[in-house]
């Protein structure tokens, strides 16, 4: 099965200062999504950014931005102008196009946004 | 590292059917457990907290009788699709962690039931 890893468990970030989520994940299949989720207090998990396995060009949307190295399966989250509600969990996923659409998710990395 | 386990991991059934998804934590004790219930654009929409030994938390809209939660031990919690029907068709995800409440845990996320109800 794929694996999604999150090796930073916790996160802190200055607001208005740029921070990194790393993420990679392992798989043998070439062509699959990959998704940055972010669960608030609320719980909700909350899609950030969707990026297709087949486009080069790392997705972005707003403040949030990725860079995914296929090669590499790495797949980071940057995050410019933190905000103070940008603090949460983040979660990174991937998701199979084969194997009845399963998710995998990393554990998460908590994010704290510093007045 | 800690695994959860989702089974089945598709369901195809007749409408009026009632189907139950197991989702457990193999090495670890859940004490929390989380149900999602993806839409389309693939968001995820929060279902319920259950917490061992208590009552599951329901989210607002998500009716308690038609989506029925056990979380009876600390390794395994339920979700029944009680007379299921078309609009019930949909992807299921469990997730689990240790400790009560909302804190920064890592959490363990189950592999999906995708559910079909023709």
């Amino acid at each position: 099965a794929q694996t999604v890893t999150q090796s930073q468990p916790e996160m802190s970030v200055q607001e208005a200062e740029t921070v990194t989520l790393s993420c990679t994940y392992d798989t043998s299949e070439s062509d699959y999504y990959l998704f940055w989720y972010k669960q608030p207090p609320s719980r909700q998990m909350i899609l950030v950014i969707r990026q297709e396995a087949y486009k080069q060009q790392n997705a972005t949307e707003n403040r949030f931005s990725v860079n995914f190295q296929k090669a590499a399966k790495s797949f980071s989250l940057k995050i410019s102008d933190s905000q103070l509600g940008d603090a949460a969990m983040y979660f990174c996923a991937y998701r199979s196009l084969n194997t009845g659409n399963q998710f995998y998710f990393g554990t998460g990395t908590s994010l704290t946004v510093i007045p | 590292g800690a695994v959860v386990s989702q089974h089945p991991s598709r369901v195809i059934c007749k409408s009026g059917t009632s189907v139950k998804i197991e989702c457990r934590s193999l090495d670890f004790q859940a004490t929390t457990m989380f149900w999602y219930r993806q839409f389309p654009k693939q968001s995820l929409m929060l279902m319920a907290t259950s917490n061992e030994g208590s009552k599951a938390t329901y989210e607002q809209g998500v009716e308690k009788d038609k989506f029925l939660i056990n979380h009876a031990s600390l390794t395994l919690s339920t979700l029944t699709v009680t007379s299921a029907h078309p609009e019930d068709s949909s992807f299921y995800i469990c997730s689990a962690r240790a400790g009560v409440g909302f804190g920064n845990q890592p959490q363990h996320f189950g592999d999906g039931t995708r559910l079909s109800i023709l």
